[in-house]
């Protein structure tokens, strides 16, 4: 199985902040990442899929980059709404992983 | 819109059954594949299995003999159960629709709670 590492797992920033997040895998999967937000008590929302593109309706701020074992997903200037927590997964073979998520929280 | 709606929370005994339905409205149900995603109290999101336009089916390993998933096209629904449950299962279960381009997931359903204790 391919094991997907998220870091930092809990991230304090402030709005206006640039915040970047880093996925790692354990073996090179292309560009086949997506990286979904949750807020509590919700389903995850999609914001990029094929490690950078962005979903439609998904706000300009959110982008993505990365290919073979490491990705980024940057927020370019944290607004209020962002404040969730922040899953990478990839799809490059089965069983489909995900990361272990990254909390950013109001500093 | 594409709208996937599951049914309600559960609590069952340790070694029953859960069912749990996943209505799909939006779109054709045979058109796209469906996963079964969970994810337990403090746990990552866990992929399970799907099932495709073509009726076929694939399931985790770690679910291997204990989960079953099935559509009912008449009702464009998608269905997932899940046997021999224990303690571990309790969790959030979530189908998804994978997306136009690759198995990710454009559209959740809202989840439903199961919950295993004696």
């Amino acid at each position: 199985d391919i094991q997907m590492t998220q870091s930092p797992s809990t991230l304090s920033a402030s709005v206006g902040d640039r915040v970047t997040i880093t996925c790692r895998a354990s073996q090179s999967i292309s560009s086949w990442l997506a990286w979904y937000q949750q807020k509590p008590g919700k389903a995850p929302k999609l914001l990029i899929y094929k490690a950078s593109s962005l979903e439609s309706g998904v706000s300009s701020r959110f982008s993505g980059s990365g290919s073979g074992t490491e990705f980024t997903l940057t927020i370019s200037s944290l607004q209020p709404d962002d404040f969730a927590t922040y899953y990478c997964q990839q799809y490059n073979s089965y069983p489909l992983t995900f990361g272990g998520g990254t909390k950013v929280e109001i500093k | 819109q594409v709208q996937l709606v599951q049914s309600g929370a559960e609590v069952k005994k340790p070694g029953a059954s859960v069912k749990i339905s996943c209505k799909a409205s939006g779109y054709t149900v045979t058109s796209y594949t469906v996963h079964w995603v969970r994810q337990a109290p403090g746990q990552r999101l866990e992929w399970m299995g799907w099932i495709n336009a073509a009726n076929n089916t694939e399931y985790s390993q770690k679910f291997q003999g204990r989960v079953t998933i099935t559509r009912d096209t008449s009702a464009s629904t998608a269905n997932m159960e899940l046997s021999s449950l224990r303690s571990e299962d309790t969790a959030i279960y979530y189908c998804a629709r994978e997306g136009r381009r690759g198995s990710y997931y454009s559209y959740w359903g809202q989840g439903t709670l199961v919950t295993v204790s004696s």
